[in-house]
């Protein structure tokens, strides 16, 4: 199976503008988490989709969002960027089942400038 | 709420020898995962290890092994013949039974050397 894909890998925006990254899960994985790696908090929880509901929020403002679609694929976006989102943003996925592993895609690292 | 704390920023291991990463969590649950993935410098997060709460022997993959103590809330992680290819951040991870969210440690840089 293929594994977690995520798309763009390298992104360089600057303050104000916003961004969309991509994720899409291993086939037959109902379940995407994102995750936001920084040096300064390490890896922190944004949210969770399952059958393209929110179903866990981390502690983000509001310019966070996401959205899942109905082949499980995940959309997240950045609003209003600001220095501080330059990170690398990680996407997991699961079955979604209580006791399932989450996998790892490569990342997107994103650069604000 | 959870913590994970890993208090070892980073270690050095010689090729062939053995390491043990120390991580401890705090919780009320009684129902969880826990895991240790790494992060080598491809940055691609790789799971290593899980281990069920509800389960007492502790698990073992090939060279990985953990030391799970649920009354203290211990969780190491013991790589045996470490090879140059172990070198990586290692991260100890929390998810509760009941949901999807990761709760990770700071991380241990391991370094092994010929």
């Amino acid at each position: 199976k293929a594994g977690v894909t995520q798309t763009p890998r390298y992104l360089i925006k600057t303050r104000g503008q916003q961004v969309t990254l991509s994720c899409s899960p291993i086939s037959g994985h109902r379940s995407v988490s994102w995750y936001q790696q920084t040096p300064g908090q390490g890896l922190q929880f944004l949210f969770e989709y399952f059958s393209e509901t929110q179903r866990n929020k981390g502690n983000f403002p509001g310019r966070f969002s996401g959205r899942q679609f109905s082949n499980s694929r995940s959309e997240m976006n950045v609003s209003t960027l600001e220095l501080g989102d330059s990170a690398l943003y990680l996407c997991a996925s699961s079955l979604g089942q209580e006791e399932e592993t989450q996998y790892f895609g490569p990342g997107t690292r994103l650069l604000v400038l | 709420a959870q913590t994970v704390t890993q208090s070892q920023p980073e270690m050095s291991v010689q090729e062939a020898e053995t390491v043990t990463l120390s991580c401890t969590y705090d919780t009320s649950e009684n129902n969880y995962y826990l895991f240790w993935y790494k992060q080598p410098p491809s940055r691609q997060m790789i799971l290593v290890i899980r281990q069920e709460a509800y389960k007492q022997q502790n698990a073992t993959e090939n060279r990985f092994s953990v030391n799970f103590q649920k009354a203290a809330k211990s969780f190491s992680l013991k790589i045996s013949d470490s090879q140059l290819g172990d070198t990586a951040m290692y991260f100890c991870a929390f998810r509760p039974r009941s949901w999807g969210k990761l709760q990770f440690g700071a991380g241990t840089q391991v370094v092994v050397t010929p």
